[in-house]
């Protein structure tokens, strides 16, 4: 149960729009969640991140949302600029083998393309 | 601070051919990660070391592709032979051990074609 499903697979909205990526997870031992941005040719690069004690997180014009008892967060962008075009995935984290490594699992992905 | 470097950038093959990638972390990362990402999909891990320790390799096909870390520093990837549905592209990550947030710090990645 690693599985992190993510949606949309495409997202296109307007400058100045609100887009929203939403993930869901059913592992309950995830304890931190990342979401990246990967423009083409590019690594993914953290953006924002969560951990599940906490609702709701911002870091300008990012937020996360984060519902534990649903198993699902999202990713909020506000006033939406083309420069935000890329690819978003969210991830979840797990503590493995004894605790001292950390494992990513990422979903799938969602390409945003925002219009001028 | 530098950070992951990947080479070589692009590589074409035939199906059947070998290939290596190679990852230098940043700095003073103890874990490093290597990830295939498909077109159109999210990174999937392949192998992950702690120093020169293999963490986990569950999801790496063992039968053609295998990783080193020599001297918890550098790492290969080589893929022998390759197949078609291993055209992907093979991106290297390194964090630090313990404290923080454990971000993962990417390279820009290795595109293989397999012909």
């Amino acid at each position: 149960q690693q599985q992190v499903k993510q949606s949309p697979q495409s997202l296109i909205v307007q400058k100045g729009g609100i887009p929203i990526i939403n993930c869901a997870y059913e592992n309950t031992a995830f304890d931190y969640f990342p979401w990246y941005q990967q423009f083409p040719g590019k690594g993914p690069a953290l953006l924002i991140a969560i951990r599940p004690d906490v609702s709701e997180k911002k870091e300008g014009r990012f937020t996360i949302s984060f519902n534990k008892s649903a198993k699902q967060f999202s990713l909020h962008i506000m006033d939406s600029q083309p420069g935000d075009s890329a690819t978003y995935f969210c991830a979840a984290r797990l503590l493995i083998s004894s605790g001292s490594a950390r494992q990513l699992t990422f979903g799938s992905g969602t390409q945003l393309t925002v219009l001028p | 601070e530098a950070g992951v470097a990947q080479s070589p950038r692009y590589k074409i093959i035939e199906k059947r051919q070998s290939v290596a990638f190679w990852c230098n972390p940043i700095s003073g990362h103890a874990t490093l990660y290597w990830y295939q990402q498909i077109l159109g999909q999210g990174p999937k891990l392949l192998i992950q070391f702690q120093n020169n320790g293999v963490v986990d390799d569950s999801q790496l096909p063992k039968d053609r592709f295998s990783a080193e870390r020599l001297k918890g520093v550098d790492s290969t990837l080589k893929i022998q032979p390759a197949k078609l549905e291993d055209s992907a592209v093979y991106l290297c990550a390194s964090s630090f051990l313990a404290g923080g947030t454990g971000e993962l710090f990417f390279g820009e990645g290795s595109r293989l074609t397999v012909l």
